[in-house]
Formats: C-alpha cells, structure tokens, sequence
C-alpha cells in the first residue's frame, strides 16, 4: 500500500533554533519527493523536489535529504524565523501515473519567539 | 509563471444545497489539473483530476463531482452537500505527469 508518514506530528521550539523533521514513504515505483510548506488557511508551496538521483536539495534556509535506498527523508530548518510556522508536507509521486501523488499528513511547526 | 485561481474564497452552505466552486489557470496550456480536499489537521486527499479537456478521473466515491469545460477551467460541483464535504478545498496544476504541483488558494467550504 502506497503511504507517506511524517513526524512528529507537531513540533515547537525556539526562534533561532534549527529542527528537523522527517518523512517515510512506501510508494513504488517512486518517482519524485517534494517538500511543500502550507500557512494556515492557504495553498501549499513547494520548498523541494528530488528525484531518485537526488540525495540532498537546498531552498535557502530549508535543506530536504532523500534516501532512495530506506524511502526515508527529511527537511532540516536552520535558524527559524517566526515566518517558519505552518504545516510542512512531505508529497511522493509515483511513476507513470497521473493520480498516485500521496501525501503526508504533514508536521504542524511552531516557532515561539 | 502560472497562477490559479479559486472562488469564493469562502462559502457557508446548508445541507441539502447545491455546489460549485471554480478553478481557473493562466500562463499554461493543456496542464494536468486536480481537486484536493483537506479536513481540519488532516492530509491533503485527492478527488479528481484531468489531463485534459472533458477527462476526468474520480480516486474516491462521493457525492462530488468534477467537470473540465475548457482547457484552463476546473469545477467541482455537487447536487446535495453532506455536512462531511466541509472542508479546504484546493485546485492544483501540474505541467505533466510527475512535474511539480502548484496549488490555488483554496476555498474554504463549511456545510452547516
């Protein structure tokens, strides 16, 4: 079965503080993985995207892992700013299909000044 | 770039009621074009998508609907909405299969 889990669920931490987070996936045969961010109330952004080729990917202060090998990865956050705080979502696609898109039910992050 | 959009923005509606909320796109052509739907602190589910002009493909049995009259224009209708079709709803693009989706604004739907 196709799923994509993320964790934690939620995360709070300190302004000035890194964090990661981490998303497992069981989609096959894989294609990509995106990292999206979502505001409350808007659309997802998208922060990343890797291929099976791809190990590691920056966005400015967002920097996203792939291991194609244990179908894991991660979004490392350097140095938060309260405009950090929204829902991160971990996306896998899978080939040769329009509709196989899964999503996680993503981290719910919180920066406290 | 592209850009999408949705209205309303917002939409109270009885049960009972009819539906419709739009999606239009600019600055593509022939894109894939999907509905998802997201409940309070839940992941994104997908309902539909299209790859083209009157195709269309369901991933979930509902009482919704979805309909492409024109390359750039996506509709999600319903006949009679559930107080269960309350939700965030997003129309999302993607160039082709596998490319990167962007998503509209959403509407932001509640059935009471």
């Amino acid at each position: 079965k196709n799923q994509v889990e993320q964790s934690p669920q939620s995360l709070i931490i300190l302004e000035g503080k890194n964090c990661t987070l981490q998303c497992n996936y069981t989609v096959s045969p894989f294609s990509n993985l995106r990292w999206y961010k979502q505001d409350t109330g808007r659309g997802p952004v998208s922060l990343t995207i890797m291929t099976f080729s791809e190990n590691t990917k920056s966005n400015g202060r967002y920097t996203a892992t792939l291991d194609a090998d244990t179908k894991q990865s991660s979004l490392h956050i350097t140095a938060s700013q309260l405009s950090d705080s929204a829902s991160y979502i971990c996306v896998v696609s899978a080939k040769s299909s329009a509709s196989k898109i899964i999503f996680g039910s993503g981290t719910r992050l919180s920066i406290r000044p | 770039s592209q850009t999408i959009h949705q209205w309303p923005a917002t939409l109270v509606q009885p049960v009972g009621s009819p539906l419709s909320l739009e999606c239009t796109v600019e600055g593509t052509s022939n894109p894939n074009l999907y509905w998802y739907r997201q409940a309070a602190g839940r992941g994104l589910q997908l309902l539909f998508y299209s790859v083209g002009i009157g195709q269309i493909s369901s991933e979930v049995p509902q009482n919704l609907s979805a309909s492409r009259p024109q390359d750039r224009q996506f509709i999600l209708s319903s006949k009679k909405l559930l107080l269960s079709d309350s939700g965030f709803y997003l129309c999302a693009l993607a160039e082709a299969l596998g490319y990167e989706q962007y998503f509209g604004p959403g509407t932001r739907l509640t059935v009471t």
